[in-house]
């Protein structure tokens, strides 16, 4: 399955100011998916990442707060924008393969990032 | 959309008992079901899954059991040990029906007392 390197692993950030968050594949996939994992809960899916056209947000999450690149089949980005101490999650970059009739999906190492 | 639910929020075990976690998922459509381990610092990790066609998969100490009907699937963990203690998520897709997006379970925290 596809190797993912996340950037940053974690960052201590101030109010009001953005972190860009960096997800790298091995190998070119066609569904990257970006999720939150606030502390002690689940993971919640932000968005898909599009390759060449806008990302699909989830319920309760929105592009000006967490805009997102996808420039290719390998890469793809996610800013948390105008931070508040209630980003601070854990934020998951996440990839989906298929082999034949079947799928199935890869996660990164995460980011965490403390808003203070 | 997709809706999991995921029993018990906390288990605490013996060392060498079994530990066993229900999940019941809301969408008839989904068809992929795995399992993730979630130790701390780290992000989750697949131990096991199991698709629409197959009512149970083992591997190893590790079993996953899936109802159609009922639209449930549940984890098994044997012999459990300390290592096993850990934050373990189920979760569903439902594929191309769903854009491929994976819905999770909100997470049970096992604790394998030694």
């Amino acid at each position: 399955s596809a190797v993912i390197s996340q950037k940053p692993s974690r960052d201590i950030c101030q109010r009001g100011t953005s972190l860009t968050i960096q997800c790298q594949v091995d190998s070119q996939v066609t569904m990257m998916f970006w999720y939150r994992q606030q502390p002690g809960q689940s993971l919640t899916l932000i968005a898909t990442a599009n390759q060449g056209s806008e990302a699909t947000y989830e319920s309760g999450f929105v592009i000006d707060k967490f805009p997102i690149s996808r420039p290719n089949l390998t890469f793809s980005t996610l800013t948390v924008s105008n931070m508040s101490p209630e980003d601070s999650s854990i934020y998951l970059c996440s990839v989906g393969w298929m082999r034949g009739s079947n799928y199935g999906y890869t996660f990164g190492s995460g980011t965490r990032l403390t808003v203070v | 959309g997709e809706n999991v639910e995921q029993h018990p929020s906390t288990l605490s075990v013996q060392e060498g008992d079994s530990a066993v976690i229900k999940c019941t998922y809301s969408d008839s459509a989904s068809n992929y079901f795995p399992w993730y381990k979630q130790e701390l610092g780290k992000g989750p990790q697949l131990i096991i899954d199991i698709r629409s066609n197959v009512g149970e998969k083992k591997d190893q100490r590790i079993a996953v059991t899936l109802n159609k009907t009922a639209k449930h699937f549940s984890l098994h963990i044997t012999e459990t040990q300390p290592e096993d203690s850990a934050v373990y998520f189920c979760a569903a897709s439902a594929g191309m029906d769903s854009s491929y997006k994976l819905i999770f379970g909100s997470g049970t925290r096992l604790l394998v007392r030694p």
